[in-house]
């Protein structure tokens, strides 16, 4: 089971439409994350918030759009995405930043139409 | 261009014998690393860290080894069991939050 939960698994999507993904952790943990990941390849750091603040956006283009409401949860908004930001996005936590091992979400498996 | 780096994309082990999985890293500021562990439609499990002070660390049948003159790691599984057939990623930290990670490499341990 894992301590990172992240909804939906699934998502299918065209381009004119608005969507969020969703994560949600109770580890008390301090730091969040968004990857991304596509087939073969590793997990690409999108957005680090740390302390419900944005610390890093690894220059994202601004169809994604990060929020974190509270201290457990982080959401991820979607808006007029491209065929090519089909992937897998991986959601993770960490009980504050720097050195720490991440906890991962089984991720959400999105498909633009 | 692709700063950690498993030239291995799969392995298959015989059960009860050492897996061996290697990785390399070109960032000499990179001063944390990490193995994940990921099963098919599961996200990356954490498994063992080692900082750049140390050059071995282990967790049971777990050993990481870090040759910093190399710029190399390796996770050493001992013995190998059936259970742990998944991709293996390692990951490479220098700056807080950033984590780099290596392409993978896919373990298959044989009954």
């Amino acid at each position: 089971d894992t301590e990172v939960t992240q909804t939906p698994k699934h998502l299918v999507m065209g381009m004119t439409n608005k969507k969020s993904l969703k994560c949600e952790q109770h580890m008390g943990h301090r730091a969040m994350y968004w990857y991304k990941q596509k087939a073969k390849k590793p997990p690409e750091l999108m957005f680090v918030y740390s302390y419900e603040k944005l610390s890093i956006n690894e220059s994202v283009p601004s169809r994604f759009s990060p929020e974190c409401p509270n201290s457990s949860l982080l959401n991820l908004h979607l808006h007029a995405l491209q065929p090519e930001d089909s992937a897998l996005y991986l959601c993770a936590s960490s009980q504050r930043g720097g050195v720490q091992p991440q906890h991962f979400g089984d991720g959400t498996r999105l498909s633009i139409l | 261009d692709q700063q950690v780096k498993q030239n291995s994309p799969s392995l298959s082990v015989q059960e009860g014998r050492i897996s061996i999985l290697n990785c390399d890293y070109t960032n000499s500021m990179f001063d944390y690393f990490l193995w994940y562990k990921k099963y098919p439609a599961e996200g990356p499990t954490f498994l063992i860290s080692i900082s750049s002070i140390k050059d071995k660390n282990e967790d049971g049948r777990f050993t990481v080894f870090l040759n910093k003159s190399a710029k190399h790691l390796s996770l050493h599984i001992v013995p190998s069991q059936p259970g742990d057939s998944a991709v293996y990623f390692c990951a490479a930290s220098g700056l807080p939050y950033k984590y780099i990670f290596g392409t993978g490499t896919r373990l298959k341990v044989l009954a």
